[in-house]
């Protein structure tokens, strides 16, 4: 069965820190990985998307890695800002197209300044 | 100003009545989808349509129904039929169904509560 799990499910940090935001999936066959952020009581929002052949990726602050090896990707968030305080979803497709999509729980980032 | 239009934002049902929600985009997109959101889950897909007057079953289409009659509209009915409406709604398009590397672009989402 198709999986991705995120973690940590929750996460607090201070205004100006770092943060790095984990997912796993178990989703083959690959082709791609995307991060989103959803605003509370929003819809997600693209920040990255990332082929097997890509190590990383980066939209301003948020920098996203992938190990297509070890299937683990992370989201790394640099000075982070009050706004960045949302729900941060990893998803992963097959090969197959947009309607495969497998959706992690996402990891709920608060910013606290 | 392009993108995906979801109305209501808030929609309340008596159990028993279907209701319609609403989804617009002007991406000219062929690909438009629905998914529901519940907490602690991730999103599932409810039904998706490559293209007009074509559409198919999701991961969990049992007691939602929809049309796609013209390219940027794809309502969505929840009938009386779904036994736990209660979740956030939303609609999302990509440019086409087949190319994996395609983003989805999301509407706002519309909630969904049946009293």
């Amino acid at each position: 069965k198709n999986q991705v799990e995120q973690s940590p499910q929750s996460l607090i940090i201070l205004e100006g820190k770092n943060c790095t935001l984990q997912c796993n999936y178990t989703v083959s066959p690959f082709s791609n990985l995307r991060w989103y952020k959803q605003d509370t009581g929003r819809g997600p929002v693209s920040l990255t998307i990332m082929t097997f052949s890509e190590n990383t990726k980066s939209n301003g602050r948020y920098t996203a890695t992938l190990d297509a090896d070890t299937k683990q990707s992370s989201l790394h968030i640099t000075a982070s800002q009050l706004s960045d305080s949302a729900s941060y979803i990893c998803v992963v497709s097959p090969y197959f197209g947009n309607e495969k999509l497998t959706f992690g729980t996402g990891t709920r980032l608060t910013i606290i300044p | 100003d392009g993108g995906i239009t979801q109305s209501p934002k808030y929609l309340f049902r008596k159990e028993g009545q279907n209701v319609t929600l609403s989804c617009e985009q002007n991406l000219n997109h062929d690909a438009m989808y629905w998914y529901r959101q519940d907490p602690g889950q991730g999103l599932r897909l409810i039904y998706y349509s490559q293209i007009v007057n074509d559409f198919q079953k999701g991961d969990i289409a049992e007691g939602y129904s929809v049309s796609r009659e013209k390219k940027e509209s794809f309502p969505l009915t929840v009938t009386s039929a779904q036994k736990n409406p209660t979740a956030f709604y939303l609609c999302a398009s990509s440019i086409d169904l087949g190319r994996s590397t395609d983003t989805q672009y999301f509407g706002p989402g519309t909630r969904l509560t049946v009293l």
